[in-house]
């Protein structure tokens, strides 16, 4: 079925630090792979996607790494700062359900100052 | 262009009233979603319109809940009668395409059924 997994649920890192989220999900025709960040009060905004034909993407202090083999995906915020502070949700796209997003269940990241 | 715009931003109700959320998508987005946020089960898809027109709504819990689309810039999620467990944060989204590409959400619509 339809199930994406994501760790930790809770991050906390010293602000200059890295911080990997990580994801996985259970159908190998999913190709679609975005992350979105969601700050207190606000909706999730997309941060950084990428597509089963590459794996890796980067932007800025923001990469994406995909492992089809495994069918995990995770996302690097290197020299992280306090405004990096949010809740970050991975999802996969489901060709085989209609080509639906299914939603991790969230991480909420905190950078200590 | 102002984003996706709902309201309102907080309801907070007694069991048993009906609730209604409303929701403006961005202009020229073909397809709206209605999404719903808890603590336990995390973002769930509720039902997505595609020109207006309900495609799926196997993500509505019961009954109780009814989305309608009557036009291109207006969208509504009716709770009747609602329930405590019904709390949660309702978010509507709007994009150009289904699957790739970018959702862009509301600010949410905060719900407490007492």
């Amino acid at each position: 079925g339809e199930n994406v997994e994501q760790h930790p649920s809770t991050l906390s890192v010293q602000e200059g630090d890295s911080a990997v989220i990580k994801c996985t999900y259970s159908d190998s025709a999913s190709n679609y792979f975005p992350w979105y960040k969601q700050e207190l009060g606000k909706g999730p905004q997309l941060i950084i996607d990428i597509r089963s034909n590459v794996g890796e993407k980067k932007d800025q202090r923001i990469a994406v790494t995909l492992n089809k083999t495994a069918k995990h995906f995770s996302l690097h915020i290197t020299e992280t700062q306090p405004e990096d502070s949010a809740v970050y949700f991975c999802a996969a796209l489901y060709p085989s359900s209609g080509d639906k997003l299914t939603f991790g269940t969230g991480t909420r990241l905190a950078v200590r100052p | 262009d102002a984003g996706v715009i709902q309201s309102p931003r907080h309801e907070v109700t007694e069991m048993g009233q009906e609730v209604t959320l409303r929701c403006k998508p961005i202009s020229g987005h073909d397809y709206l979603f209605w999404y719903r946020q808890t603590m336990m089960r995390g973002l769930e898809l509720l039902i997505y319109f595609n020109n207006n027109v309900p495609i799926d709504d196997s993500g509505m819990p019961e009954d109780r809940f009814s989305a309608k689309m009557p036009n291109a810039s207006f969208s509504t999620l009716k709770i009747q009668p609602s329930e405590p467990r019904d709390s949660a944060v309702y978010f509507c989204a709007s994009s150009l395409a289904r699957g790739v590409g970018e959702l862009f959400f509301g600010e949410g619509s905060r719900l407490t059924v007492l």
